[in-house]
């Protein structure tokens, strides 16, 4: 089965730090691209960060989060620094080849004092 | 304010066909393919069309997109009441070197 599972989700104060993983299953992770997509409460979907052959990165997060991959791990990862109160949203990891097919069930960061 | 412009809202009723509007720009949707998403509350996002106008396998034939210059629009036809979801369009843009999503359009079916 066909399956990502973020973890590594919770609350952080500003200034602080996390790392997400996501754990790929049931595909040949090594050769997909992969992306990391948030969803603020009660908002809209927002692109993060995106790893194939290349990184890209949304401008609100450049500098502050770094996305990487263990092809041998079948992990995704997102490091997330200068964590900022409009930071905080659900976090979706996905495949990431000229769209997003297969998503995670997310997890949760919450930035707050 | 996204980069690409959906209304927030859109309704019908059972059994009509319903359209939702996508519209961008040169650097993202003249260019490159768009992508549809439908998000349930409280569930992660289901891709529902890709490269304009394809469907993933499992995505009834109902659902339909198109394309023309700088705009997108998703189809459905044949509205039922679990279609009553969030819709999201997406493109990759050159200038800001990443995906860019439309605001979404909420979807209910009256």
């Amino acid at each position: 089965e066909v399956e990502l599972v973020e973890s590594g989700g919770g609350l952080v104060q500003p200034g602080g730090s996390l790392r997400l993983s996501c754990a790929a299953s049931g595909f040949t992770f090594s050769t997909s691209g992969m992306g990391w997509v948030r969803q603020a409460p009660g908002k809209g979907l927002e692109w993060v960060s995106s790893i194939s052959t290349a990184i890209f990165s949304a401008g609100s997060v450049r500098g502050r989060f770094t996305i990487s991959r263990d092809n041998s791990k079948n992990t995704l990862y997102l490091h997330m620094n200068s964590l900022r109160v409009d930071d905080t949203a659900v976090y979706y990891c996905a495949t990431d080849n000229n769209g997003f097919k297969i998503w995670g069930q997310g997890t949760m960061v919450t930035v707050s004092s | 304010q996204s980069v690409l412009t959906q209304p927030p809202s859109a309704s019908g009723t059972p059994g009509q066909r319903v359209t939702i509007s996508c519209s961008g720009g040169n650097s993202n949707v003249g260019r490159h393919s768009v992508n549809w998403y439908q998000q349930f509350p409280g569930t992660a996002p289901r891709l529902l069309i890709y490269i304009n106008d394809q469907r993933p396998s499992g995505v009834p034939h109902r659902f339909s997109g198109s394309k023309s210059g700088t705009s997108a629009s998703l189809a459905i036809s044949g509205l039922q009441s679990e279609d009553e979801a969030d819709y999201y369009c997406a493109s990759w843009d050159d200038s800001l070197n990443g995906w860019v999503f439309g605001g979404g359009t909420k979807l209910t079916v009256l």
